[in-house]
């Protein structure tokens, strides 16, 4: 079964740090790129961030630029974003996503998501 | 401009058609695709492409552009199909995920 899971949310401190993962399974990894959209609680979807297949071209949105890295250990099919200096507007539900193919195809496959919250 | 514009709220009776738009300059030289979001799930993609469907998607879920417009159409609405729809495109010069606003459909 295509699969991805997210795991590594919860709750921190505006100015914290947070390590989300998201493992895949069912498709060859290595061969898809992959993206991160996370939902603020009633909003509608926000673009995070990209990477392709080998890992070598990364996307971010303007308002995680600096703050967000994005990246993919393909010997454990685990998708990661290290998330730093967090403020309360990046409080969201993160999914983890897969492309069709690359960053210009659809997004194809969704997981179920995992809740950041940043509060003190 | 990379924005795409959806209406927030549509309405659509049982088994009526009901066509949800999305426009944005982005969709003149990208065809736009449209997820499903019911509340609390992930979203799930219905079209892509020119029109196309994934499969298991019904085939009364339906996609059309024409211009800056991407049009999704449910013809014969279902109760199951009441949910929050999102297009999406790409930004031409950086291959940012553009989404919409998202429409919340009803099914009456």
């Amino acid at each position: 079964e295509v699969q991805l899971v997210e795991s590594g949310g919860g709750l921190v401190q505006p100015g914290g740090s947070l390590r989300l993962s998201c493992a895949a399974s069912g498709f060859t990894f290595s061969t898809y790129a992959m993206t991160w959209v996370r939902q603020a609680p009633g909003k509608g979807l926000e673009w995070v961030s990209s990477i392709s297949d080998s890992g070598d071209n990364t996307y971010y949105t303007d308002s995680v630029k600096g703050r967000f890295t994005i990246s993919r250990d393909i010997s454990k099919n685990t998708l990661f974003v290290q998330m730093n200096s967090l403020r309360a507007e990046d409080t969201a539900v993160y999914y983890c996503a897969k492309f069709s193919t690359t960053v210009t195809t659809p997004v194809e496959l969704w997981g179920q998501g995992t809740l950041v919250t940043v509060s003190s | 401009s990379s924005e795409l514009t959806q209406d927030p709220a549509v309405s659509v009776a049982l088994g009526q058609t009901v066509r949800i738009t999305c426009q944005g300059d982005s969709l003149r030289s990208y065809y736009a695709s449209w997820y499903q979001q019911k509340p609390g799930q992930a979203p799930v993609l219905v079209i892509f492409g020119k029109n196309n469907r994934p499969s298991g998607i019904p085939d009364r879920f339906s996609g059309s552009s024409s211009g800056n417009t991407a049009s999704l159409t449910i013809t014969g609405a279902q109760a199951e199909d009441e949910a929050d729809y999102y297009c999406d495109s790409r930004d031409s010069i950086d291959n940012r995920v553009i989404f919409g606003g998202g429409t919340k459909l009803t099914v009456l």
